[in-house]
Order: structure tokens, then C-alpha cells, then sequence
């Protein structure tokens, strides 16, 4: 069955940098697009960054763009979020989101990772 | 403030039928497909309609999604305390050239 299990969340202080990852099994990782999308505590669902199949595209939304990276290692089966220049409003729990699309990105979420919560505070 | 507005609560009793609304506008609603969520509580989400009107497999036939102008909306029949949780749309927009969620409408079933 499809797993994905994000790790490396934590408390950090406003400008700081954090990494997450989430480890994927279940599916041919290297065929499928990835989401991180995360949810403030209490709030809604908000898009944060997609890489495609082969980590050649990478979209990100304005409020991340410059100071968070996405990345792939389609040899571990793992996908990564490099996130600088930290802020307050940037807590959230963090999710990785398969994308249902092969090969081809859909923006659309078929599986979900259970979340890693990411705390930006002094 | 969410591009795509949901009313923040619904309810109903068991058994009944429970309608969510989602209305955006031409960039996005109007001009592609919707998706729902279902998020229960202390979970992450779930995709429970995709294409505005179709059902991933194994979810049930009482929940079903449709589309209308710049509007769509998730019906829920046979209601059942399970259903409590969280529901969002989304969809595609356009102008922000992004995936796009709703604020959420939280579910009591009395």
C-alpha cells in the first residue's frame, strides 16, 4: 500500500532553516509528481511546492518562493523541502502529497503522509 | 481569506442528506475541475472526489460531488457519525497559477 512518512520537523527560531523529508513506499516513486502542502494549527489547507517525475520542474507558491526548496532522490524513494528564512507564519504541519497524475502533474492529492509539525518561534 | 468560500460549519442527523458548498469564481471553479477533501480529526486529508464528480476507489457512493457555473458543492447522503470531519474543496486557479483550498466547513452530526 502507498506510505508516505515525513520527518525532520521541529522548533526553530525565525530565520532559521529546517529540512524535511518524506520517505515514500508502495508506488513507483519515480513516476509520480510530489506535494508538500501544509495546515496551520487550527486553519485550512495551503499549497506550498510540487516537483515533477523526474525533479526537471518545480513550482513553488509566492508565499514560500525564495526561501524554500523542493527536491527529489528518486534512488532513496524520498522527497525533500530545504526551508530558509524561516518566519512565524511559516508554522504549520507540513505534509507530503503524491500527485495522481503519471508522469504528469494533475495537482490533485491521492495519497497523504500523516504530517510533520514545523515550529517557528523564539 | 480563501479564494474558493465555504460556509465554516454544517450539520445533520443520521440518516439525513448534508449539502457543502464551495463557490469561487471564472479563474478557477469556472474553468476547472474540483476537488474534496475529507480530513478527520487528528488525520490528514482524503481525497474523496476528483474531477468534480467522481469517486476514488473505496469510497462510498453516499458521497458524491457536481459542479455548477462558478460553484460546486459535496452532497452527503445517509449520514453517519463517521462523516464527522473537516471537508475542503479545491481546485486549479488560473490567475495564481496554483492549486487553490477552501477555508473548510466542519461537520457535526447530532
Amino acid at each position: 500500500q502507498v506510505q508516505l512518512v515525513e520527518s525532520g520537523g521541529g522548533v526553530v527560531q525565525p530565520g532559521g532553516s529546517l529540512r524535511l523529508s518524506c520517505a515514500a513506499s508502495g508506488f513507483t516513486f519515480s513516476r509520480y509528481g510530489i506535494h508538500w502542502v501544509r495546515q496551520a494549527p487550527g486553519k485550512g489547507l495551503e499549497w506550498v511546492a510540487v516537483i515533477s517525475y523526474d525533479g526537471s520542474t518545480k513550482y513553488y507558491a509566492d508565499s514560500v518562493k525564495g526561501r524554500f526548496t523542493i527536491s527529489r532522490d528518486n534512488s532513496k524513494n524520498t522527497l525533500y523541502l530545504q526551508m530558509n528564512s524561516l518566519r512565524a507564519e511559516d508554522t504549520a504541519v507540513y505534509y507530503c502529497a503524491k500527485d495522481a497524475g503519471v508522469a504528469h502533474i494533475y495537482y490533485y492529492f491521492d495519497y497523504w503522509g500523516q504530517g510533520t509539525l514545523v515550529t517557528v518561534s523564539s | 481569506q480563501s479564494v474558493l468560500t465555504q460556509p465554516p460549519s454544517a450539520s445533520g442527523t443520521p440518516g439525513q442528506r448534508v449539502t457543502i458548498s464551495c463557490s469561487g469564481s471564472s479563474s478557477n471553479i469556472g474553468s476547472n475541475y474540483v476537488y474534496w477533501y475529507q480530513q478527520l480529526p487528528g488525520t490528514a486529508p482524503k481525497l474523496l472526489v476528483y474531477r468534480s464528480n467522481e469517486r476514488p476507489s473505496g469510497v462510498p457512493d453516499r458521497f458524491s460531488g457536481s459542479k455548477s457555473g462558478t460553484s460546486a458543492s459535496l452532497a452527503i447522503s445517509g449520514l453517519r457519525s463517521e462523516d464527522e470531519a473537516n471537508y475542503y474543496c479545491a481546485a486549479w486557479d488560473d490567475s495564481l497559477s496554483g492549486p487553490i483550498f477552501g477555508g473548510g466547513t466542519t461537520l457535526t452530526v447530532l
